[in-house]
């Protein structure tokens, strides 16, 4: 069936340390694929998305291309600040108006 | 636009209480979804609604009812609290966001969440 599969975390990163963060699926049709971010105490704020195979989303240093071949989405920035510091969701979305969340990967940067 | 509001943010319940979550959205989206978010398990849909008056059950529906009376308004109810229902519970609405594959692609906009205590 359709499915997220994430990193499992707890990530823990010095600041401005490469972040990747791993996302593959299994779909049917023609998926969107979503990361959201959950900063302490608050709800999924979308992060980024894209919504056909070799798009790249990007927003605030991280970016993710979706490969069709590899069935991924994987997420990164090049150097990440304390402030990123929260739980990052891949999702997926299918034309059937479905949703499919990764069980969410724990990002903490230390100074 | 306010986007997704949720009522209220933080509960504390005792074991056999009722209570009624409000999710309310102003983008004229006719989905939303009910989930609940636990440590470890990411997130589960408890359900969902299609349009005005219309509801399904998602992945983990017992124990919970919901209505759908008016389109930008969805509650999810709980009828005796018990402390499994420990969680926070997050309210969505889905909205088109463009194409996918020559068919429309949605995109799910989030509320604040509620934290439900149960004792």
């Amino acid at each position: 069936g359709d499915s997220v599969t994430q990193m499992e975390g707890p990530v823990t990163l010095s600041e401005e340390a490469f972040l990747t963060i791993n996302c593959t699926y299994t779909a049917t049709g023609y998926p969107s694929l979503f990361w959201y971010v959950q900063y302490p105490g608050e709800g999924l704020q979308l992060l980024l998305k894209a919504t056909k195979a070799d798009d790249k989303g990007s927003n605030k240093g991280f970016e993710a291309t979706y490969r069709k071949e590899t069935t991924s989405f994987h997420l990164e920035k090049g150097s990440v600040q304390v402030s990123d510091s929260a739980v990052y969701f891949c999702a997926l979305g299918l034309t059937g108006n479905q949703f499919y969340f990764g069980t969410g990967t724990s990002l903490t940067v230390i100074p | 636009n306010a986007g997704v509001t949720q009522t209220p943010k933080f509960r504390v319940l005792k074991t056999g209480q009722s209570m009624t979550l409000l999710c309310a959205q102003d983008m004229n989206h006719e989905y939303m979804y009910w989930y609940r978010q636990d440590p470890g398990m990411g997130l589960r849909l408890i359900h969902y609604s299609v349009g005005e008056g219309t509801t399904a059950k998602g992945e983990v529906p017992d124990g919970y009812n919901v209505s759908r009376l008016k389109k930008q308004n969805f509650l999810l109810g709980l009828e005796s609290a018990a402390p499994s229902q420990t969680s926070v519970y997050f309210c969505a609405s889905v909205g088109p966001t463009g194409l996918a594959g020559g068919f429309r692609a949605y995109e799910q906009y989030f509320g604040p969440g509620t934290r439900l205590t149960v004792t």
